[in-house]
């Protein structure tokens, strides 16, 4: 069961503006992190923020959650083409054991 | 970079067959996870494990079995390979003692295809 959404699935900027991607969630969380896949490659972790945490920087990269609206948002700033990659948010599962993963959104930044 | 190797990196092979993808870590971790992503479901967990001989079943575990005899290697094997079953296969680790409250480090994948 999918426990983290992504929204948008795809997301295209070009280079220098800032790129938002939005998480939901469905059950409490201990925890909620973000991550980025490129093209061929393994995910990458990026940002863990805990539940009892607001905001989360990292960079360029800021992370808020809203426990109460069981959301979170992943804010890149000032893109770079670089950072063209598929991102996803995972949380705990209800045991703490395992990461659920969303499906992801695709962005493309373009020169 | 996490000491992750998944191998082999790609493999094609028949229906009914049996495969066995391989996941080995440098990092002494207690976690690990094999996940399948594939188009429109994202990364799915099939089976992961919290120690040697310890694991349990994911959202995705029919057809799929696992084990671990040594802390740095953890084994997927698909018993009767099915065409359903063609994904790419990517393995993780966590530093985590309980599992799921830190990061988890992702190998590079193994592309399976099953004719």
């Amino acid at each position: 069961s999918q426990q983290g959404e992504e929204d948008p699935q795809a997301l295209s900027i070009q280079e220098g503006e800032n790129a938002t991607m939005n998480c939901s969630y469905k059950t409490s969380i201990n925890n909620l992190q973000w991550y980025r896949q490129n093209s061929g490659r393994g995910l990458v972790h990026l940002i863990l923020i805990r539940s009892n945490e607001r905001e989360k920087h990292s960079g360029r990269l800021r992370v808020t959650l809203d426990t109460s609206k069981k959301s979170s948002s992943l804010l890149i700033t000032a893109s770079r083409a670089a950072d063209t990659a598929s991102y996803f948010c995972a949380t705990d599962n209800q045991a703490g054991t395992a990461l659920i993963f969303g499906k992801g959104t695709t962005l493309s930044v373009s020169s | 970079d996490a000491g992750i190797t998944q191998s082999p990196r790609h493999k094609v092979t028949e229906t009914g067959t049996p495969v066995t993808l391989r996941c080995h870590q440098t990092e002494n971790h207690r976690y690990m996870y094999w996940y399948r992503q594939d188009p429109g479901h994202g990364l799915r967990l099939i089976h992961y494990s919290y120690g040697v001989k310890d694991t349990d079943k994911g959202e995705v575990s029919d057809g799929y079995s696992v084990s671990r005899s040594k802390t740095e290697d953890f084994l997927l094997t698909l018993e009767s390979a099915t065409s359903s079953q063609t994904s790419v296969y990517f393995c993780a680790i966590s530093e985590s003692t309980t599992g799921g409250n830190q990061p988890q480090h992702f190998g590079d994948g193994t592309r399976l295809s099953i004719l």
